[in-house]
């Protein structure tokens, strides 16, 4: 069975950072590319990154280029959103997902990044 | 990077069909045949019904389909489902970043 458990989500003063983490289980991680999406409450989903099997390739939404960071450590089956510089309009349900070919099929639960003073 | 546009909301009956378009640019919609759509319960996490514009995975009920026009995809729901209520979202990859919907509310009466 194919699970995505995202995790390090939390509350976080304007201009701090978190890290979260997606650990996977029931596919061969290091075989696919994966991505961070978001979701603000009572909003839509906005794609934020993605990162090659390898970690070579990284491509970001502009909006958050230079404050986010994907990574991923096949050895450990995650895959990392390092997020700097957050603002309030940050706060949001984040998710993992897993790609095949140009499409996400399976994503996590979710975890909540909330950016409050 | 704009969001893809969708209709806020539709609505139908049981029995019935209703179609949601999502409407892009010659860069992304138009652009590639790599158009997904999402259907998303209140609470819980977005779940793939078409990919590459047309294709059902496995366990998505025929009543899906998916099809596109230039810079316009639409996703189809046959014979509404009360389980069909939901908020559904359209996803088109750009050449990398990817571009989701701005979501549409399907609404069984």
């Amino acid at each position: 069975e194919v699970q995505l458990v995202e995790s390090g989500g939390g509350l976080v003063q304007p201009g701090g950072s978190l890290r979260l983490s997606c650990v996977v289980s029931g596919f061969t991680f290091s075989s696919h590319w994966m991505s961070w999406v978001r979701q603000a409450p009572g909003k839509g989903l906005e794609w934020v990154a993605n990162i090659d099997q390898n970690g070579n390739e990284k491509y970001y939404v502009d909006s958050m280029k230079g404050r986010f960071t994907i990574s991923r450590d096949n050895a450990k089956n995650s895959v990392y959103l390092q997020m700097n510089s957050l603002r309030v309009e940050d706060t949001a349900v984040y998710y993992c997902a897993k790609y095949s070919g140009y499409d996400l099929d399976y994503w996590g639960q979710g975890t909540l990044v909330t950016v409050s003073s | 990077q704009s969001a893809l546009t969708q209709p806020r909301s539709v609505s139908g009956s049981p029995g019935q069909s209703v179609a949601i378009s999502c409407t892009g640019t010659s860069s992304d919609v138009g652009g590639y045949n790599y158009v997904s759509w999402y259907q998303q319960h209140p609470g819980k996490a977005p779940k793939l019904m078409i990919y590459d514009v047309s294709k059902r995975p496995s366990g998505v009920p025929d009543r899906f389909s998916g099809s596109k026009s230039g810079n316009t995809a639409s996703l189809t729901i046959s014979g509404l489902q009360a389980e069909d209520e939901a908020d559904y979202y359209c996803c088109s990859y750009a050449g990398n970043p990817y571009v989701f919907g701005t979501g549409t509310k399907v609404t069984v009466l």
